[in-house]
């Protein structure tokens, strides 16, 4: 089946630092994958989408310039969290898509859950 | 290794009440989680359960039996609305999330 990884699984980072998240499609390519942050016990907040080989498409209130998305290759997308702050402090979650965007074929990574300090 | 397991598809019909179904084999166990997907859509928060029994909340109930590695989504009085992927996603011990692949629910009505 269609795998998704995630890494690192958990990072602690002071605060200022530069934080990377990748997240791998293992067996399929993936044209395009998302980007979430998981608050406790709720939905899902989308990020961000990305396409391979362009620019990602920022949701409404997600900085640009702080989280900053990079889907160099059908297998592979970046997030990188950037001068981080303990308010960045969550589970960020990707998924990875073979279809569209609009598909509902989304297949989840683990998560990657940050703390900054 | 982990795993997931929930029906592919399953259909019913408008007015109806579907139970879906997921059984879990993870390193650990700190709760379960069951999300609605719309096509295109992000998934939205259901439920979360950590502790045996059923919770309800109003046409959505979840259930868990921690022993058996088993949980549920009931959904009564079935709307169009609520075609939708369901996902079943489970907290490991490392509080990763597992996730399951998703019933995708028809409506019928």
């Amino acid at each position: 089946g269609a795998v998704v990884s995630q890494h690192p699984s958990r990072v602690i980072c002071k605060s200022g630092t530069s934080v990377k998240i990748e997240c791998r499609s293992l067996d399929f390519q993936a044209t395009t994958m998302f980007w979430y942050r998981q608050f406790p016990k709720k939905s899902l907040m989308l990020m961000a989408t990305s396409n391979e080989g362009s620019k990602a498409t920022y949701e409404q209130g997600v900085e640009k310039d702080k989280f900053l998305i990079n889907h160099a290759s059908l297998t592979l997308s970046t997030l990188t969290v950037t001068s981080a702050h303990p308010e960045d402090s969550s589970f960020y979650i990707c998924s990875a898509s073979t279809l569209g965007g609009g598909s509902d074929e989304q297949f989840f990574g683990p998560g990657t859950r940050l703390t900054v300090l | 290794g982990q795993n997931i397991d929930q029906p592919t598809e399953m259909t019913a019909t408008e007015g109806a009440i579907v139970q879906i179904n997921c059984t879990y084999q993870t390193s650990g166990f700190n709760g379960l989680f069951w999300y609605q997907q719309h096509a295109g859509e992000a998934p939205t928060f259901l439920s979360y359960n950590v502790l045996d029994g059923l919770e309800e909340k109003g046409r959505f109930s979840s259930f868990l039996s921690r022993s058996k590695g088993y949980s549920y989504l009931l959904l009564k009085e079935l709307q169009m609305k609520d075609s939708a992927s369901y996902l079943c996603a489970v907290v490991d011990s490392n509080y990763q999330l597992i996730w399951g692949a998703g019933t995708k629910l028809i409506i019928k009505p």
